[in-house]
């Protein structure tokens, strides 16, 4: 199982470009979120989703849609990239139940200039 | 109001040492989870303790959680070099039904050889 992938890994964009982060899961979770990270501090979640077709905001959505076609895809798109958006992105994945851990990706590293 | 706050941000001990963590939290939880990261990776998790349990081990890992004190440590016996590493608690807050968390700041561990 490849677990939780990212992609791109790395992305430098422009003020005003607009991007999509891709996320992938394998082991048929139900939940799935997207976090980003800033230096020296924890993860903030930005939206999540308990099922397919169904998404949520989380505690810093502003500036960020998302989109979740299938069960194992999460999208995270940037439709006009601000430098405040520079940051490490990551995805996670779970189970469905209050018992279950997440399961991280690897992150995609993010700098808008 | 934050959930999930470390202490200390940052802590250096000599290996064979034990490497104590805290975490405190404010609202009422399903369980508290912690969660390791290396540096430019994603988030790993070590331990989850539900809130009806109050001591947790897991080889040289150590959790407890005090929910009258809304408190949780983490332990690490005869640490390591590799355990160097930044450590993240998270709450499973009963107010959300168990479909997220939410991650504290984290301690950076630094174990020295």
């Amino acid at each position: 199982n490849a677990g939780v992938t990212q992609t791109p890994k790395f992305r430098v964009l422009k003020t005003g470009q607009s991007m999509t982060l891709l996320c992938a899961q394998d082991m048929n979770h139900e939940y799935m979120y997207w976090y980003r990270q800033d230096p020296g501090m924890g993860l903030r979640l930005i939206h999540y989703s308990v099922g397919e077709g169904t998404t949520a905001k989380g505690e810093v959505p502003d500036g960020y849609n998302v989109s979740r076609l299938k069960k194992q895809n999460f999208l995270l798109g940037l439709e006009s990239a601000a430098p405040s958006q520079t940051s490490v992105y990551f995805c996670a994945s779970r189970r469905a139940g209050d018992r279950y851990e997440q399961y991280f990706g690897p992150g995609t590293r993010l700098t808008v200039t | 109001s934050q959930q999930g706050e470390e202490d200390p941000q940052a802590l250096s001990i000599q290996e064979g040492e034990n490497a104590t963590m805290n975490c405190s939290y404010k609202t009422s939880i399903n369980n508290l989870q912690w969660y390791r990261q290396n540096s430019g990776r994603g988030l790993v998790h070590l331990i989850l303790i539900r809130s009806n349990e109050r001591e947790k081990h897991s080889g040289r890992l150590r959790v407890t959680l005090d929910t009258s004190k809304k408190s949780s440590s983490l332990l690490i016996t005869a640490s390591r070099a590799a355990d160097t590493a930044s450590y993240f608690c998270a709450t499973d807050a009963r107010e959300t039904s168990g479909s997220r968390l939410t991650f504290g700041e984290g301690t950076q561990l630094t174990v020295n050889p």
